[in-house]
């Protein structure tokens, strides 16, 4: 089965803490990408990050970084001395090629509050 | 800056009726997505469409049907909207290729069925 699994269904936290967002997925394939998405109140969804299954390299892009772990199956993310403005829904989702074409399979979401 | 534009951000329609969602793109992706999110299910596909006049069922497509006349609209019908799919719908595009092309969201369309 193709899943992808947030368990976090809410966090919410202070301003200035770190905070880390669950991800594991499920796949057969060998190739496939892992995304993360950033709803704000706006509704749309933001890009953050895609990371493709043979590439395991953590990576650090200002005060947000993701960790690659295909030994368990998983793609945490982390926010550094959280923000107000990083309150929103995140998403993670799985990338897999389905009769011919590629689809995103997305998790349940995390909604994320930093309170001041 | 590249765009994906869903026509209305809030619909209140009556049980019964037959709702238009739009999406418009305009950066010639040939990959369309249709999905709808709702609290604790995450966003799950209703259709998609390769390219001009092709259609693809995706994870839950009862009671919903597509239309893609032209590359850059990709319409979503519900042909008898029913209470449970009130729900929030957001359109995507992509272009055709590898899996290393991201996706471009819309803003999302609430549609309420009272």
């Amino acid at each position: 089965a193709q899943k992808v699994t947030q368990a976090q269904t809410e966090i919410s936290v202070v301003e200035k803490e770190d905070v880390t967002l669950d991800c594991v997925y499920e796949t057969r394939d060998t190739t496939y990408y892992l995304f993360w998405y950033k709803q704000p109140p706006s509704g749309e969804l933001v890009f953050l990050i895609r990371r493709n299954s043979f590439d395991e390299q953590n990576e650090i892009s200002g005060r947000y970084s993701w960790n690659f772990q295909k030994s368990t199956s998983s793609f945490n993310f982390t926010i550094t001395a959280s923000q107000v403005v990083d309150s929103a829904v995140y998403f993670c989702a799985l990338s897999l090629i389905i009769q011919g074409a590629q689809k995103l399979v997305f998790g349940q979401g995390t909604r994320l509050t930093i309170n001041p | 800056d590249v765009k994906v534009t869903q026509s209305s951000r809030y619909l209140v329609k009556r049980t019964g009726e037959k709702v238009f969602l739009e999406c418009v793109q305009d950066m010639d992706h040939e990959n369309m997505f249709w999905y709808r999110q709702d609290p604790g299910l995450g966003l799950r596909l209703i259709y998609f469409s390769y390219d001009v006049k092709m259609k693809e069922k995706g994870d839950i497509p009862e009671g919903y049907s597509v239309s893609r006349e032209k590359k850059e609209r990709f319409s979503l019908i519900l042909e008898s909207a029913s209470t449970n799919q009130t729900s929030m719908y957001l359109c995507a595009s992509r272009i055709r290729g590898g899996f290393n092309y991201g996706y471009t969201f819309g803003s999302g369309t609430r549609l309420t069925v009272v």
